[in-house]
C-alpha cells in the first residue's frame, strides 16, 4: 500500500467551479499534514497546513480526519491560475528527521 | 517565506561522472533536506541534515551520494559516479527551528547521458 495516495486526475473544471481533492495516508503515526502546489517543472510550494479542526485560507479549505486517515482540499471559485498539480504531504518521524512523504499529486486544469 | 537558491539550474553529465549540486539558503537554517523527482513521478526524500550531520536517509541515498556544508552556508549534494537513473530534478529544502514547514529551492535538473 502506498504511504500517501491521491487520485491522479486530471480534474478538468470550468472557471468558477468548486473542486475537491482527497488523500489517504497509511501511517497512523503521521504527525503533520500539508497541501503543496507544484507547477510544471517547478518546485513544490506550500499551499496550506492541515489541522484536525479544519482550516481555511481564502478560497481554499483543508480538512483532516485522523480516524479515517483522510485529508481533503476544497477549492471554491476556481481560477485559471489554480491549474497545477496538488500534492498531499505527510510528515512522520523524529524531531531530527521530519522528512516529507509526498503523494503522487492530483492534476487540476481550470478552463475558461 | 525563506528563500533558497540552487545551482546550477541545469546540469548535463556523462554516466560515471561526479556532480555536485549546491543549495544556498538566504536565511539561517539548521535543518536541510534533499529530495528528488524523476520526470513524471512523485517527489522522494533523499536525506535530512541537522547540526552538520545526516539525521535520516532513504534507501535511494546509497554510497554514491554524500552531503555536506563545507563552509557553513552552502549545502551540497554530491553524486560520485552518476547513473542514467539519477536523471531527475533535485530539490533542496530548509526549515527553521521549531517549525515543521519545509521550503523548497527551485531545483537542479540533472540529465545523465
Amino acid at each position: 500500500r502506498k504511504e500517501v495516495e491521491q487520485d491522479p486526475g486530471p480534474f478538468n473544471v470550468p472557471e468558477g467551479a468548486t473542486v475537491a481533492f482527497n488523500c489517504t495516508y497509511s501511517n497512523s503515526a503521521s504527525q503533520s499534514f500539508f497541501w503543496y502546489r507544484q507547477d510544471c517543472r517547478k518546485e513544490p510550494k506550500l499551499l496550506m497546513s492541515v489541522y484536525s479542526s479544519g482550516n481555511e485560507d481564502g478560497r481554499f479549505t483543508a480538512q483532516l480526519n485522523r480516524a479515517s486517515q483522510y485529508i481533503s482540499l476544497l477549492i471554491r471559485d476556481s481560477k485559471l491560475s489554480d491549474s497545477a498539480t496538488y500534492l498531499c504531504v505527510v510528515i512522520y518521524g523524529g524531531e531530527y528527521g521530519n522528512k516529507l512523504v509526498f503523494g503522487a499529486g492530483t492534476i487540476l486544469r481550470v478552463k475558461s | 517565506e525563506p528563500e533558497v537558491t540552487q545551482t546550477p539550474s541545469h546540469q548535463v553529465t556523462q554516466m560515471g561522472q561526479e556532480v555536485i549540486l549546491r543549495c544556498v539558503p538566504i536565511s539561517n537554517h539548521l535543518y536541510f533536506y534533499w529530495y528528488r523527482q524523476i520526470l513524471g513521478q512523485k517527489v522522494e526524500f533523499l536525506v535530512s541534515f541537522y547540526n552538520n550531520e545526516i539525521s535520516e536517509k532513504s534507501e535511494i541515498f546509497d554510497d554514491q551520494f554524500s552531503v555536506e556544508r563545507p563552509d557553513g552556508s552552502n549545502f551540497t549534494l554530491k553524486i560520485r559516479s552518476t547513473k542514467l537513473e539519477d536523471s531527475a530534478m533535485y530539490f533542496c529544502a530548509v526549515r527553521g527551528t521549531g517549525q515543521e514547514t519545509q521550503y523548497f529551492g527551485p531545483g537542479t535538473r540533472l540529465l545523465v547521458l
